[in-house]
């Protein structure tokens, strides 16, 4: 079965520095790789995914992701962190199923806390 | 906001009861995927819905059930209600059933089993 781990419950960082959320794959096969965010009370809004391509992939809200083939991770990345990107993280993985369709296996999340 | 909506926000059921969430999905949409979300948990997968017919189901028993609809809306059935059933209940859209589309989620439905 595919899977991934979110190392980290949470990750502190000042306001306008850079900040990596982690996230490590296990899957069989080519990973499709996702990351989603969630506000409070929210539902999941996607940030961006990985299929296949350049190793650096950039979505929403100047937020970028390294696929790492070699050390099997997918971080997610930002220059420069916004109090507002205070939120729950989640990395998530594709896996087709045996009837065609496909679901989404999702991490534990890591609470991020951007500070003034 | 992603165009995908559910209802209701929110409700209270009682053990052993029956509810049923819906869910319309995003223009242009024919796949609807259901989530459960424990309490400080991520996401765990219900079932998926292409065309009005299920093509993939997590671990989940039985008395969790759907339907899909000829304009792919979507309904969520839960019946004999337990405590540990108590979650936020999210629903998913995409444009089809491929694994490269990226699932758009509604702001979800939070029940709570008394």
């Amino acid at each position: 079965a595919q899977s991934v781990a979110q190392p980290e419950d949470q990750v502190n960082v000042a306001e306008g520095n850079p900040l990596t959320v982690k996230c490590t794959y296990s899957v069989s096969g080519n990973p499709y790789l996702f990351w989603y965010v969630q506000y409070p009370n929210r539902g999941l809004q996607f940030l961006l995914k990985y299929i296949t391509g350049d190793n650096l992939v950039k979505g929403s809200y100047g937020f970028e992701a390294e696929f790492n083939k070699s050390q099997t991770s997918f971080h997610l990345k930002k220059p420069s962190a916004l109090v507002s990107d205070s939120a729950l993280y989640f990395c998530a993985v594709r896996e087709i199923l045996t009837g065609g369709g496909n679901k989404l296996t999702f991490g534990t999340g890591t609470q991020l806390k951007v500070e003034l | 906001e992603t165009g995908v909506t559910q209802s209701p926000t929110h409700l209270i059921k009682t053990r052993g009861q029956q509810v049923t969430l819906r869910c319309s999905s995003q223009s242009g949409h024919n796949t609807v995927s259901w989530y459960q979300q424990a309490l400080g948990q991520g996401p765990q997968f219900i079932f998926q819905y292409y065309r009005e017919e299920e093509n993939g189901r997590g671990n989940f028993p039985p008395r969790f059930s759907g339907l899909q609809f000829p304009n792919y809306s979507s309904e969520l059935n839960v019946n004999a209600l337990e405590l540990d059933d108590s979650a936020l209940y999210l629903c998913a859209s995409s444009r089809g059933q491929g694994a490269t589309y990226e699932q758009y989620f509604g702001p979800g439905t939070r029940l709570t089993v008394t």
